[in-house]
């Protein structure tokens, strides 16, 4: 079965350094998402992607986030100067349909600012 | 408005019990409500979902229960297995977004 696949599995990185997440979608899908989870908390949304461009994002996504598909199979999600609680799990997610329906999550990758 | 309240917290029934995983959302535009099932290690996976037009969806052992007059819904999972052990979250979402509002997520233990 198909998978979205997300590198690293786990990050550690000091406060203020840049970190890059990545993700390989499933090939065939057109719609791309970030999400992350918080330990112990709920999931949330960052940011929507689609035809090269952020379709929607949250609050959450502020100036220090950007995510880009640099070439046909990845999809990456930067953070530029982490903060303490930036520290999370992020999830890649992609569909072959906009709207939420049906989103293949990734494993994720778990992100430790200290 | 745009929380989805997920309750219970934590979960443990007896294989072949039914479990049981309420939800409630305020936003009547939510049109769209699916369950994810996360395992540890892993990211959450689609396990069912209904929309406001019908009150009940079976899959095999799971179904969601609808009440729209209470913006609520609800999980049942029939037959419990030690297998169903997981996270579960409900979410939601407007029928022109992009994002899934999650709830809070229930961890079910099943015990042989």
């Amino acid at each position: 079965e198909p998978e979205v696949t997300q590198t690293p599995s786990h990050q550690v990185t000091q406060m203020g350094q840049e970190v890059i997440l990545r993700c390989v979608p499933i090939s065939n899908h057109l719609y791309f998402y970030w999400y992350r989870q918080i330990l112990g908390q709920k999931v949330e949304f960052l940011v929507s992607f689609y035809n090269n461009e952020i379709s929607e994002k949250s609050e959450i996504f502020d100036d220090q986030f950007s995510v880009e598909r640099p070439d046909g199979s990845n999809f990456t999600l930067k953070i530029r100067s982490t903060k303490l609680e930036d520290s999370a799990m992020y999830f890649c997610a992609s569909s072959a349909y906009s709207g939420a329906n049906v989103l293949t999550f990734g494993a994720g990758s778990r992100l430790t600012v200290l | 408005q745009q929380q989805v309240k997920q309750s219970p917290q934590s979960l443990i029934v007896q294989k072949g019990g039914i479990s049981i995983i309420n939800c409630a959302y305020e936003n009547t535009a939510f049109d769209y409500f699916p369950w994810y099932q996360q395992f540890p290690g892993k990211g959450p996976a689609l396990l069912i979902a209904i929309r406001p037009d019908v009150s009940e969806k079976k899959e095999g052992r799971f179904t969601i229960s609808f009440n729209k007059s209470a913006k609520q819904f609800s999980l049942h999972i029939m037959d419990s297995q030690p297998g169903d052990s997981a996270t579960y979250f409900c979410a939601a979402s407007r029928g022109n977004t992009d994002k899934l509002i999650f709830g809070t997520g229930t961890r079910l233990q099943v015990f042989p």
